[in-house]
């Protein structure tokens, strides 16, 4: 079956910089990958998506890279600050019109001052 | 504000008990979701509605019932229950794929399920 998981379960990164966050999955149909972010007592919140017929995607301060040779997709946030503090998931698509997702395990992003 | 209303936010039950969770979404969307959130698990998929109908059962045990009456509201009876069953359990709501194209899932805040 497929799978989707993250490299890290914990990144630490110093306020200010840019953060990767790394995510493997093991369906080659997928065709379809979002990035939530989720608090503390709260759901998971969309960042940004991409399907698999790009490589990139940029957003406000966050850049989506997805590597369908090597099956893997990256987040990166620029000029991190205290409030990008969370878990972080990937949850990709089974390719195969189910509109289900598959979620990694998930990244814990911790700022430091 | 998600746009995705989850109610109760908290539930403590009986393995004996009944109960409902409600799920409500103002984003005009036509696809709803149930997911269970475990500690150091993965969010696993298990109801996925389309239009009212029931696309996806994911292998969920009979102890939960879903139930879609309209586009908007979704609800997860529950029967029954098992500790193992204690959880967060998350609504998300989307609109339909259309064709190749999914389209992304907007959660609410989740209800959690305590069993004792």
């Amino acid at each position: 079956g497929e799978s989707v998981g993250l490299h890290l379960p914990t990144l630490s990164v110093q306020e200010g910089d840019n953060s990767i966050i790394n995510c493997a999955y093991s369906n080659s149909a997928s065709d379809y990958f979002i990035w939530y972010k989720q608090e503390s007592g709260k759901g998971p919140q969309f960042i940004i998506d991409i399907r698999s017929n790009m490589d990139k995607r940029q957003g406000q301060r966050v850049t989506v890279l997805l590597n369908k040779t090597v099956k893997h997709l990256s987040l990166q946030i620029a000029a991190t600050q205290p409030g990008d503090s969370a878990v972080y998931f990937c949850a990709g698509d089974s390719g195969g019109g189910a509109d289900g997702l598959t979620f990694g395990k998930g990244t814990h992003l911790i700022i430091q001052p | 504000e998600t746009g995705v209303t989850q109610t109760p936010r908290h539930l403590v039950m009986g393995m004996t008990n009944k109960k409902s969770l409600k799920c409500e979404q103002h984003l005009g969307h036509n696809a709803m979701y149930w997911y269970k959130q475990s500690a150091k698990k993965p969010l696993e998929l298990m109801f996925v509605y389309n239009f009212k109908e029931q696309t996806e059962n994911n292998s969920v045990p009979s102890r939960f019932s879903p139930e879609c009456p309209n586009s908007s509201h979704l609800f997860l009876h529950l029967h029954t229950l098992q500790p193992e069953d204690s959880a967060l359990y998350l609504c998300a709501s989307s609109q339909v794929r259309s064709g190749p194209n999914n389209q992304p899932q907007h959660f609410g805040d989740g209800t959690r399920l305590s069993i004792l």
